[in-house]
């Protein structure tokens, strides 16, 4: 079955300090995959997203992630949080010949002073 | 560059009731999808509009219906509410044609509160 796997659905991070977001994934097909950053009461924002080439891909806000073949794994970076990156995050996952994305459920981020 | 927008904000609305959430795509993209995040989670697809024509659906009943118009925007429908459609409807739209990864850019949402 398809399936996204966030497996922290909290993380807290010191402002100035660097963050990882996990998330792995389970597809038969090979899978075009979506980091989404959403504020409270807001809709989602495309932060980056992997096709195929190079496995670490740059994004918006500082952002990048890389892809791992091996370890069905796209994991969300980045070197130097702000206050302003707290949000809830969520990694996604779509194929060619399918129009749906699946969505984890999410880790919701707090960012201290 | 106007990006997608959704209608109403907010909505409440009586079990039994029926409601119809309104959607305008990116300028440019013709291709309409709708998601319902429930509390707490990830959005779920419900389904997708191209062409005037719904083209995957997702694991929903049949009391959620869609049209797309000629315009390219998009309506939701969900008949006979239940207290369980509370949560937020996003919509998403892409250019298929000149994006064949079908990114999707999604709305603001419109929460649905059903009483």
């Amino acid at each position: 079955a398809q399936s996204v796997t966030q497996p922290d659905i909290h993380i807290t991070v010191s402002e100035g300090a660097s963050l990882e977001l996990r998330c792995n994934y389970s597809y038969g097909a090979t899978p075009y995959l979506f980091w989404y950053v959403q504020s409270p009461g807001q809709g989602l924002q495309l932060l980056l997203k992997y096709f195929s080439g190079d496995t670490l891909v740059q994004g918006i806000k500082g952002f990048e992630a890389e892809f791992k073949r091996s370890q069905s794994s796209f994991n969300l970076r980045k070197p130097s949080v702000h206050w302003s990156d707290a949000a809830e995050y969520f990694c996604a996952v779509g194929a060619s010949g399918t129009y749906k994305y699946i969505f984890g459920t999410g880790t919701r981020l707090k960012v201290l002073a | 560059d106007a990006g997608v927008t959704q209608s109403p904000t907010h909505l409440i609305k009586t079990r039994g009731q029926q409601v119809t959430l309104r959607c305008s795509p990116k300028s440019g993209h013709d291709t309409v999808s709708w998601y319902q995040q429930a509390l707490g989670q990830g959005p779920q697809f419900i389904f997708q509009y191209y062409e005037e024509e719904e083209r995957q659906r997702g694991n929903f009943p049949d009391r959620f219906s869609g049209h797309q118009f000629p315009n390219y925007s998009s309506e939701l429908n969900v008949n006979a509410l239940l207290l369980g459609d509370s949560a937020l409807y996003l919509c998403a739209s892409s250019y298929r044609l000149a994006d064949t990864t079908d990114t999707q850019y999604f709305g603001p949402g419109t929460r649905l509160t059903v009483l």
